[in-house]
């Protein structure tokens, strides 16, 4: 059973372009979590997602960022017109139910590292 | 709103030490903690999931224990390794909400 899969694991962008994270969940999970963790700094919530439907976007920037989890393929976070302080590491994380009540741990990816230039 | 703190920031021990990672939270209506460690450039992998009606979970080496009333949680590692070293991250389930909370961690270096 793969863990959760993100990719790519490094991207570089110029400031004005956009990226594209994408996440696949461990077999059998549901539930898919983005993080973004800035250097020196912890990891934030950003965007709870359940298949096709965005449970919590609570720690998602206004503009500029968006999330999908589609009934088929990855979940995707993506980020227009990229600014330095996007540089970050996003983490996709996974769940079979919704971990909080379930007692359930949660799953992390690798990560992807995204460098604006 | 949640909020975790981790003490110490930084820990350096020499091999073979016993040592004590420290987290505390805010809301004590939690129900569970969670102790991640993560490599360097790598993700979180989990340790230790210890549920509010529990005290303490053990794994090898590793104990944490946890005192909700008093919002701390703490993970004890025996007879440190250079192999422990990282850095290792709390979390907590945000107030009756699933996204889970972390703390900035602390980076453990333990020296041969």
């Amino acid at each position: 059973n793969a863990g959760v899969m993100q990719n790519p694991r490094h991207l570089v962008r110029r400031r004005g372009q956009e990226a594209r994270l994408r996440c696949s969940p461990m077999k059998g999970h549901s539930h898919v979590y983005w993080y973004r963790q800035l250097p020196e700094e912890g990891l934030k919530f950003m965007v709870y997602l359940q298949k096709e439907n965005i449970i919590d976007e609570s720690g998602m920037p206004k503009e500029r960022f968006s999330a999908e989890f589609p009934k088929e393929g990855p979940s995707i976070l993506r980020i227009q017109q990229v600014v330095r302080g996007d540089s970050a590491a996003y983490f996709c994380a996974s769940s079979p139910t919704k971990s909080a009540d379930s007692g359930n741990t949660i799953y992390f990816g690798e990560g992807s590292w995204l460098t604006v230039v | 709103k949640q909020e975790v703190t981790q003490i110490p920031a930084a820990l350096s021990v020499p091999e073979g030490e016993n040592l004590v990672l420290n987290c505390s939270f805010t809301d004590s209506a939690i129900y569970n903690l969670q102790w991640f460690r993560q490599d360097p450039g790598k993700g979180l992998t989990s340790l230790l999931l210890i549920q509010s009606s529990q005290r303490e979970q053990t794994s090898g080496r590793l104990n944490a224990s946890l005192d909700k009333s008093s919002g701390r949680s703490t993970l004890y590692i025996a007879a440190s390794q250079p192999g422990d070293s990282a850095t290792y991250l709390c979390a907590v389930p945000n107030s009756g909400n699933t996204p889970l909370v972390f703390g900035k961690g602390t980076r453990l270096s333990v020296i041969a």
